[in-house]
């Protein structure tokens, strides 16, 4: 049965860079899937950051692009998402979700618990 | 701004139905991208409850249903119950943006 397990730091600077991992057991991490990163503000709506296929392409939401980078590290099983130049806004529940059919745009079949980010000051 | 429009909140008392729509555009529901429906309880990661427009996964009782049509989709649940009381989200692609698109968000209070 295979599941994500999302980690990260807790509390981030302002203007700095976020990282955050999600670890994929019980599967492969090389499955015909794109691996995605919604986040949640608090009391907010579900928004999708981006994600990555089997071969390693990816795609970002247009207004986070320029400060995303989704990756993954085939020997750890691990998601990676790096986020550049944080700010308030970017505090938030990150989640790790799987797209269940191997197309962009999938429905997101397995989520992980999610990780909380606080962007200090 | 979200790219799909849902209603902030519906409710219903137990047994009814209640249903919810998700409203898209040219780009995204109306280009022919599936719609997704996702069922959020108070501190839990999302749950994915329909997908491909209308198809449940397993476990995911017949109360659930979806459809959709030209530019919108809907999220209908019949005999409410406690339990089904929870955030719900639609999902759908921009094929102009490349990119995923969830609705707002609408919460249901079963009465």
């Amino acid at each position: 049965q295979v599941q994500l397990q999302e980690s990260g730091p807790g509390l981030v600077r302002s203007s700095g860079t976020l990282s955050l991992t999600c670890v994929v057991s019980g599967g492969s991490i090389n499955s015909n899937n794109y691996w995605n990163w919604v986040r949640q503000s608090p009391g907010g709506g579900l928004e999708w950051i981006g994600e990555i296929s089997q071969s390693g392409n990816t795609n970002y939401i247009p207004s986070l692009k320029s400060r995303v980078t989704i990756s993954k590290d085939m020997p750890k099983m691990q998601i990676l998402l790096t986020m550049t130049s944080v700010t308030a806004a970017d505090s938030a529940m990150y989640y790790c979700a799987r797209g269940g059919w191997g197309n962009p745009g999938d429905a997101l079949d397995l989520w992980g618990q999610g990780t909380v980010v606080i962007v200090t000051s | 701004q979200s790219v799909l429009t849902q209603p902030p909140s519906v409710s219903g008392a137990p047994g009814q139905r209640v249903t919810i729509s998700c409203i898209g555009s040219s780009s995204d529901i109306g280009a022919g991208f599936d719609v997704h429906w996702y069922q959020q309880i108070a501190g839990a990661a999302p749950k994915l409850i329909i997908f491909h427009n209308g198809d449940r996964p397993s476990g995911v009782p017949d109360r659930f249903s979806g459809s959709r049509s030209v530019t919108s989709a809907s999220l209908a649940i019949t005999g409410l119950r406690a339990e089904d009381e929870a955030d719900y989200y639609c999902q759908s692609y921009d094929g102009s943006l490349a990119s995923s698109v969830f609705g707002g968000g609408t919460k249901l209070t079963v009465l």
